[in-house]
């Protein structure tokens, strides 16, 4: 059972928008600490996809974005391709873990 | 920019240990906080522990504590984690991770991954 908690899947038709959540706890996303995002695509390593929230990294196209609210956070992307198949993973900082933790993970369909 | 290579897939027996290591390219190793982030197969992402550059010490998640020892050598840029006391539930991909360079926290974003070792543990 992963601290931060994911829809295992969610799917979308080619140009639509899907949102993917993040619920954490009053120890980790609750607490104030930042929420970041990161897309696995098939036998391939993860990539930082968002950080602190709402930041992109530079290469990442702007269809991706973050926001955090209270204990949750959302990644949503908008004009949904074929090429964003793939894990969407959340991290954040757990105070009483003391240590990052991950949520368990969702794979996003594309239709 | 950074590149992480790590090294190859390995085989070990239950009770065996083995030991990953990581290369750094484009930076030095001392510019860097590196940490550890394992996946075993068809499961999500488990953080194992990350280098605390203020401290100078490697902070460890619970799960894995004294059984997991991450070292490097600045002399080589090149990063260590191994995990001892193996049992069939270590059997994953094994990534180094690290944060971005001039960060002040040693916990957050890691910005650029290694390509991930495969650690199968089977009798």
């Amino acid at each position: 059972q992963s601290v931060l908690t994911q829809p295992p899947s969610v799917s979308g038709a080619p140009g639509q928008r899907v949102t993917i959540s993040c619920t954490g706890s009053s120890s980790n996303i609750g607490a104030g600490y930042d929420v970041h995002w990161y897309q696995q695509l098939p036998g391939t390593a993860p990539k930082l996809l968002i950080y602190g929230n709402s930041n992109r990294p530079s290469g990442v196209p702007d269809r991706f974005s973050g926001s955090k609210s209270g204990t949750s956070a959302s990644l949503a992307i908008s004009g949904l391709q074929a090429e964003d198949e793939a894990d969407y993973y959340c991290q954040s900082y757990d105070s009483s873990l003391s240590g990052s933790v991950f949520g368990g993970g969702t794979k996003l369909t594309v239709l | 920019q950074v590149q992480l290579v790590q090294s190859g897939a390995e085989v070990k027996k239950p009770g065996a240990s083995v030991k990953v290591s990581c290369k750094v390219s484009g930076y030095t190793l001392t510019e860097l906080s590196m940490h550890w982030v394992r996946q075993a197969p068809g499961k999500g992402l488990e953080w194992m522990g990350g280098f605390d550059p203020e401290d100078g010490e490697t902070i460890y998640a619970q799960k894995f504590q004294g059984r997991v020892t991450m070292t490097e050598d600045t002399s080589t840029d090149t990063a260590y984690m191994e995990l001892s006391s193996l049992r069939s539930e270590d059997t994953a991909v094994y990534y180094c991770a690290h944060r971005p360079r001039g960060s002040l926290l040693w916990f957050g974003e890691l910005s650029n991954w290694g390509q991930g070792t495969l650690v199968t543990v089977s009798s």
